[in-house]
């Protein structure tokens, strides 16, 4: 059974740096490509990025590319999103997700970037 | 990148049928696979279709989904509306030329 669950979130001022991680259990994580995706309150869903199963790609949407970076340890079955330079806007529920026959989502970790 | 649009809410009463649309701006529909969400508040999204039309295991029969080419449009329909599938619903593609993944911006379903 497919288990993600998220950690590292809370509440960080503008300008700061935050790092999320993602550890993966039920699968072999090291077969799959794997995503990040957030939702800000009350608002939809909306991608932020993917890094393929070895670790040798990574996309980003563009209202985050340069800031965000998505990486993964294979060994440790865990996923990470590091965000510098965090804005108000990013405030939001961050999933890690796993895509094969639609996502299979974590519980989310929220992330709240206020004074 | 292209966008997919969805109706911002539908209603339906209990035991009837509903039809949520998701349409591509540009680029063709069956060029990558479309998949479903429901999210129910508070909680994590699951997946309802994957690949256009298959339902993953768990998921009711009543549930299915569908793209037509015609309208360039992917679509979920609930049949046999239960007050429990009162949840927002997403769809979901891919650009393929990026690569990005795309979300349309939900459909809330009322079951009243």
């Amino acid at each position: 059974q497919v288990q993600l669950v998220e950690s590292g979130g809370g509440v960080v001022q503008p300008g700061r740096s935050l790092r999320l991680s993602c550890a993966a259990s039920g699968f072999t994580f090291s077969s799959y490509s794997m995503h990040w995706v957030r939702q800000a309150p009350g608002k939809g869903l909306e991608w932020v990025a993917v890094i393929l199963n070895d670790g040798s790609n990574q996309y980003y949407a563009d209202s985050m590319k340069g800031r965000f970076t998505i990486s993964r340890d294979n060994s440790r079955k865990t996923l990470y999103l590091q965000m510098n330079s965090l804005r108000a806007e990013d405030t939001a529920v961050y999933y890690c997700a796993r895509d094969s026959r639609g996502y299979s989502w974590g519980q989310g970790t929220l992330v709240t970037v206020s004074s | 990148n292209f966008m997919l649009t969805q109706p911002h809410s539908v209603s339906e009463s209990p035991g009837e049928t509903v039809t949520i649309s998701c349409t591509r701006s540009s680029g063709s529909i069956a060029s990558n696979s479309v998949q479903w969400y429901q999210q129910r508040p508070g909680s994590a999204p699951t997946t309802m279709i994957y690949e256009n039309d298959q339902r993953p295991s768990g998921v009711p029969y009543r549930f299915s989904g569908s793209i037509d080419s015609s309208s360039n449009s992917a679509s979920l329909t609930i049949s046999g509306l239960k007050t429990e599938d009162e949840a927002d619903y997403y769809c979901q593609s891919y650009d393929s030329t990026k690569p990005h993944v795309i979300f349309g911006g939900g459909t809330k379903l009322t079951v009243l």
